[in-house]
């Protein structure tokens, strides 16, 4: 299974564009990237999914170079309820079996 | 939208206890995952049940047994409890069935977790 490496903690303030990119070098042909929000005490919340190009929703961005060797997840305009730990996972498709694991996640402050 | 059940929300135990865990998935969900979260930690995969067969495996100590019934609701079931077994434990479920090749990948519905303090 890829892989991945994503910066441990990063700062913003309200209203500000977040982007945090996740490396995944050794990403498979048929693995998706899939983001993960997670408040503290809770279970982690399905962000945003993507496989290439860019993926938008309402509540962010995924970007996916050629290569797919890395993501950014890009969150608009961010406000104080945004501060969450933020992980990226690849892999676990249906004919990989069913084993997602989480890496290392990036803890996002937003601050007012 | 009905979502993942978990129970009980909060379990306290003594060492070389047991515990038991449940997990409801969402309808019409065949496939279960349960994580072990420590404080500070992220979340570690513990195994895995696809239509109530076991899919995978992660690092789950042999203390631990878990099964997928027959109406989907999952139960972990925790041997000889150690002070480490304190954690947040998940449960997540996914519609894995009739997933494409070329269609998106799963996506993991997460339960509100089971507190386990083992004192």
């Amino acid at each position: 299974l890829a892989k991945t490496t994503q910066p441990i903690s990063m700062d913003s303030y309200e209203g500000q564009e977040v982007n945090i990119t996740c490396s995944h070098n050794n990403i498979a042909t048929n693995d998706y990237i899939t983001w993960y929000q997670q408040f503290p005490s809770q279970g982690p919340r399905f962000i945003i999914q993507g496989y290439k190009t860019k993926v938008t929703n309402e509540v962010a961005s995924l970007f996916i170079p050629a290569d797919r060797k890395s993501s950014t997840l890009s969150l608009p305009r961010v406000s104080l309820s945004d501060t969450a730990v933020y992980y990226c996972l690849v892999g676990g498709g249906v004919y990989q079996g069913g084993k997602l694991i989480f890496g290392q996640g990036t803890e996002l402050s937003v601050k007012p | 939208a009905a979502g993942v059940i978990q129970s009980p929300r909060h379990l306290i135990k003594e060492k070389r206890e047991t515990a038991t865990l449940k997990c409801y998935p969402i309808p019409r969900h065949d496939t279960v995952y349960w994580y072990q979260q420590g404080p500070g930690q992220d979340p570690q995969f513990l195994i895995s049940f696809y239509e109530k067969m076991q899919s995978d495996k992660g690092s789950i100590p042999d203390r631990f047994s878990a099964q997928q019934f027959s109406d989907y609701h999952s139960e972990l079931n925790m041997s000889s409890l150690e002070l480490g077994d304190s954690a947040l434990y998940f449960c997540a479920s996914s519609h894995r069935q009739g997933l494409g090749s070329d269609s998106t990948n799963e996506k993991l519905f997460f339960g509100s977790g089971t507190q386990l303090s083992v004192l």
